[in-house]
């Protein structure tokens, strides 16, 4: 089975822009956490879909959003950047009927923002 | 407020000796429990989990241990090897439904084993 796969690998930004990343979740895994990692903060939990639905949100800005489509994929958007969204930024699958779940990463997008 | 602790940020072990990797959390609505490992660049890789209702699980050189009462847990490897070196986090998900899809990530402990 393919992994979690995340698209585009790296991106470099600049202030004011907005940028969208794309995860394609294991085939059969309904449920899609995102994650943002930073130096500073670590991993912190952005939001997660299910079946189309956000289900969850982290403490995050709304410039931070996300859709999940019929597939299970999932986009996050952010709007307006700023130089502190500078992260690396992960998205996560799972079977998702239970929080007693496991999770699996994908290999994560790198984003620069200058 | 960090509900899940590493307290050690590094640790560095002889090759064929054992790892042991902790961390702490807070909240007790925590009921699953997780280890990562992750390389520079690379997303985590799922190692192992434990669910509340356990106290150990294992899986080949690597096991956990969870102490609920102190609300601790540990990560086993024996024998270490040197492509275990990377950076290992613990995580946590909680009960109730506004946790779903909800990890709790630890800050990492950087594990290097030398030859």
């Amino acid at each position: 089975k393919a992994g979690v796969t995340q698209t585009p690998r790296y991106l470099i930004k600049t202030r004011g822009q907005q940028v969208t990343l794309s995860c394609s979740p294991i085939s059969g895994h309904r449920s899609v956490s995102w994650y943002q990692q930073t130096p500073g903060q670590g991993l912190q939990f952005l939001f997660e879909y299910f079946s189309e639905t956000q289900r969850n949100k982290g403490n995050f800005p709304g410039r931070f959003s996300g859709r999940q489509f019929s597939n299970s994929r999932s986009e996050m958007n952010v709007s307006t950047l700023e130089l502190g969204d500078s992260a690396l930024y992960l998205c996560a699958s799972s079977l998702a009927a239970d929080v007693k779940e496991t999770q699996y990463f994908g290999p994560g997008t790198r984003l620069l923002v200058l | 407020d960090q509900q899940v602790k590493q307290n050690s940020p590094s640790l560095s072990v002889q090759e064929g000796r054992i790892s042991i990797l902790n961390c702490d959390y807070t909240n007790s609505m925590f009921d699953y429990f997780l280890w990562y490992k992750k390389y520079p660049a690379e997303g985590p890789t799922f190692l192992i989990s434990i669910s509340s209702i356990k106290d150990k699980n294992e899986d080949g050189r690597f096991t956990v241990f969870l102490n609920k009462s102190a609300k601790h847990l540990s990560l086993h490897i024996v024998p270490s090897q040197p492509g275990d070196s990377a950076v290992y986090f613990c995580a946590a998900s909680a009960r109730g439904g506004t946790s779903y899809g909800k990890l709790t990530f630890g800050q990492g402990t950087i594990l290097t084993v030398h030859p």
